[in-house]
């Protein structure tokens, strides 16, 4: 068990769809990340939040629009996706973004894009 | 940021030592080492950091050089459910990489009944 919570665990979607990936965290950290792991590969970041503010953008492109609506809450925006985008996104929280507070992680969400 | 070199597999037997090595030559002064592992279909566990001295926990222990341009991690037990890719990670907060935690390939430990 981790203390992020990622839903859904799996997702199936369309190219024409929209769908968002949630991840909550209650352990008061102020930094959250979103992270994408194809298979076989280590997790790339994508977006970085540190107090509710985006504070990098990995040159993600716009079909991914990530949400910070409080301290606790993270989501992620999907739309208009390529079979391509298919992988595991993983969100993490730590309790701020220097290097000596680790990342804790959540268990992902399998992202299949038909 | 420093780049990390691990080898790719290594096997340990059950009940025994699991050392794996890390090596980060181009280390600053001000980056920690971190490790994390990640076990088949879940997300990357935080295992240690540090960032001169040796480190301990429940988990693991961590022992740095003194010039800092290698570390290893050491499970003391290994067990079958330690099986997992292994990530050393060196993480700075210089200029535009702050918060940026970058994986490189890992290493796969096989722990072996």
């Amino acid at each position: 068990d981790t203390e992020v919570t990622q839903t859904p665990k799996h997702l199936v979607m369309g190219m024409t769809n929209k769908k968002s990936l949630k991840c909550e965290q209650h352990m008061g950290h102020r930094a959250m990340y979103w992270y994408k792991q194809k298979a076989k590969k280590p997790p790339e970041l994508m977006f970085v939040y540190s107090y509710e503010k985006l504070s990098i953008n990995e040159s993600v492109p716009s079909r991914f629009s990530p949400e910070c609506p409080n301290s606790s809450l993270l989501n992620l925006h999907l739309h208009a996706l390529q079979p391509e985008d298919s992988a595991l996104y993983l969100c993490a929280s730590s309790s701020r973004t220097g290097t000596g507070s680790p990342l804790h992680f959540g268990n992902g969400t399998r992202l299949t894009v038909t | 940021d420093a780049k990390t070199t691990q080898p790719p597999s290594m096997d340990c037997a059950e009940g025994r030592a699991a050392n794996l090595p890390c090596n980060h030559s181009t280390i600053s002064g001000n980056e920690y080492v971190y490790w994390y592992r990640q076990i088949h279909s879940q997300g990357p566990q935080y295992i240690i950091h540090g960032l001169k001295n040796n480190e301990t926990n429940e988990m693991a222990s961590l022992i740095i050089t003194e010039d800092r341009k290698s570390s290893t991690l050491i499970l003391p037990h290994a067990t079958l459910r330690d099986t997992a890719v292994y990530y050393c990670i060196v993480r700075s907060d210089r200029g535009s990489t702050l918060g940026r935690l970058y994986f490189g390939r890992g290493t796969q430990l096989t722990v072996w009944p």
